[in-house]
């Protein structure tokens, strides 16, 4: 069974720094865009960051809030995908899930459980 | 960015009632590939989301039949035929078409009366 681990959440002050993980089993992360989604309590989804396949240059885009603060990253000899986030921000807490976000036909789609990152004083 | 905009937020309905949710875009989501890559996701009580459908309409791997995705252009919509207790939950519409960044709707938060 495919599985995505997240790690690394906690509190942190603001300004703060912290690194996210998230460890594939069952699935060969080399061969997948692979995302980082988050979801702030009671609130809706937002598409924080994503991380091309090293084959096609592992190009990453990032959303505008996080731009310059958080780098996706992946280690693909370890089969896990990772978030840097730097100068954290309140409005940066939320449940963080790394998932595949595929549209790729016939290509199932996977999510983690979420790791939560709280930013406060 | 391109907006997402689902409608109703809140979809009280009785067990074994059809359900309906639109998602709406502010610009076409065809891409210039021909495809159309918008997606629906199912999040239930304190679960991780889950793809129900891509590309409009093509139904996950043990989705239950009785979901379905149509639409084309801007305008989508996501069918429950008849509506299980297991069906609770929020449900999200996503386009892929144009980014970064992938855009997600506001969610519809479906509840049985």
């Amino acid at each position: 069974e495919v599985q995505l681990v997240e790690s690394g959440g906690g509190v942190v002050k603001p300004g703060g720094s912290l690194r996210l993980s998230c460890a594939a089993s069952e699935f060969t992360l080399s061969n997948a865009w692979m995302n980082w989604v988050r979801q702030a309590s009671g609130k809706g989804l937002e598409w924080v960051a994503r991380i091309k396949t090293k084959a096609e240059g592992g190009t990453t885009e990032y959303a505008a809030p996080v731009n310059g603060r958080f780098t996706i990253s992946r280690d693909d000899s370890k089969n896990m995908l990772y978030l840097q986030m730097n100068s954290l921000k309140a409005e940066d807490t939320a449940v963080y899930f790394c998932t595949t976000l595929t549209s790729v036909l016939h290509h199932p789609d996977y999510w983690g459980q979420g790791t939560l990152v709280t930013v406060s004083p | 960015d391109v907006v997402m905009t689902q409608s109703p937020l809140s979809l009280p309905v009785s067990l074994g009632q059809p359900a309906s949710i639109s998602c709406r875009s502010s610009q076409s989501l065809v891409h210039r590939d021909g495809n159309t890559y918008l997606s629906w996701f199912q999040q239930r009580p304190g679960q991780s989301p889950r793809r129900l459908i891509y590309r409009i309409s093509n139904r996950d791997s043990g989705v239950p039949d009785r979901f379905s995705g149509s639409g084309s252009g801007t305008d989508f919509t996501l069918k429950i035929s008849r509506v299980e207790a297991e069906d609770v939950g929020v449900y999200y519409c996503m386009q892929a078409s144009h980014w970064p960044p992938n855009t997600f709707g506001q969610g519809t938060k479906l509840e049985i009366k």
